[in-house]
């Protein structure tokens, strides 16, 4: 149980254009979820925590009307790299919480981002 | 500001020996602290959690200490084999029912057959 699943699980795209990446929770409801990005050898940096049915909350320093996020329902949340550029080329990762677990997180496989 | 250390140069040790990670952090009152495993090119997967009020938890093989005088979690895998490399990343939760973590660089286990 607590699977989670991303898509898609690579995308080259070219500088300018918008790339969506869908997470979702299979057999289980996520009221809450994160967003990650990972450069080489960097850890995990938490770019918002998506809440269903209402807006995101972003950390500091991350652009809400770059990265828009959206969690429409219990199930999904997706998120949409607006205008990409060379830079946003990174590892996206999601994850969803539990209800009632120990706080754990269950991570999706990734979404690796080339933006040429 | 916050800060978590764990030693982000690879630590290689014979596949039957006992591995030891750590993780210390600065500026910090964690409620609770996570172990995960992250393959490369996938997402991490949880291993244990211990809450601050806690000073060790087991399972299987892994066992987790947590020492909030000295700011530091010991991550200990036993009888490890070479499945288990892996890195392993520690991450620190506050209380107040936000349930955000905040993820520290990890270190990569090579256990050598």
């Amino acid at each position: 149980g607590a699977v989670v699943s991303q898509h898609p699980s690579w995308v080259i795209c070219k500088s300018g254009t918008s790339v969506k990446i869908e997470c979702r929770s299979l057999d289980f409801q996520a009221t809450t979820m994160f967003w990650y990005r990972q450069f080489p050898k960097q850890s995990l940096m938490l770019m918002a925590t998506s809440n269903e049915g209402s807006k995101a909350t972003y950390e500091q320093g991350v652009e809400k009307d770059k990265f828009l996020i959206n969690h429409a329902s219990l199930t999904l949340s997706t998120l949409t790299v607006t205008s990409a550029h060379p830079e946003d080329s990174s590892f996206y990762i999601c994850s969803a919480i539990l209800a009632g677990g120990l706080n754990e997180q269950f991570f999706g496989p990734g979404t690796r981002l080339t933006v040429l | 500001s916050q800060k978590i250390e764990q030693n982000s140069e690879a630590l290689n040790i014979q596949e039957g020996k006992t591995a030891t990670l750590t993780c210390n952090y600065t500026n910090y009152s964690p409620a609770y602290l996570q172990w995960y495993r992250q393959d490369p090119g996938r997402g991490p997967v949880f291993l244990l959690l211990i809450r601050e009020n806690e000073k060790e938890k087991r399972k299987e093989r892994l066992k987790v200490t947590f020492d909030t005088t000295l700011k530091q979690s010991l991550f200990h895998i036993t009888a490890s084999q070479p499945a288990d490399s892996a890195t392993y990343l520690c991450a620190l939760g506050s209380s107040g029912g936000y349930q955000k973590v905040t993820f520290g660089i990890g270190t990569k286990l090579q256990v050598i057959p």
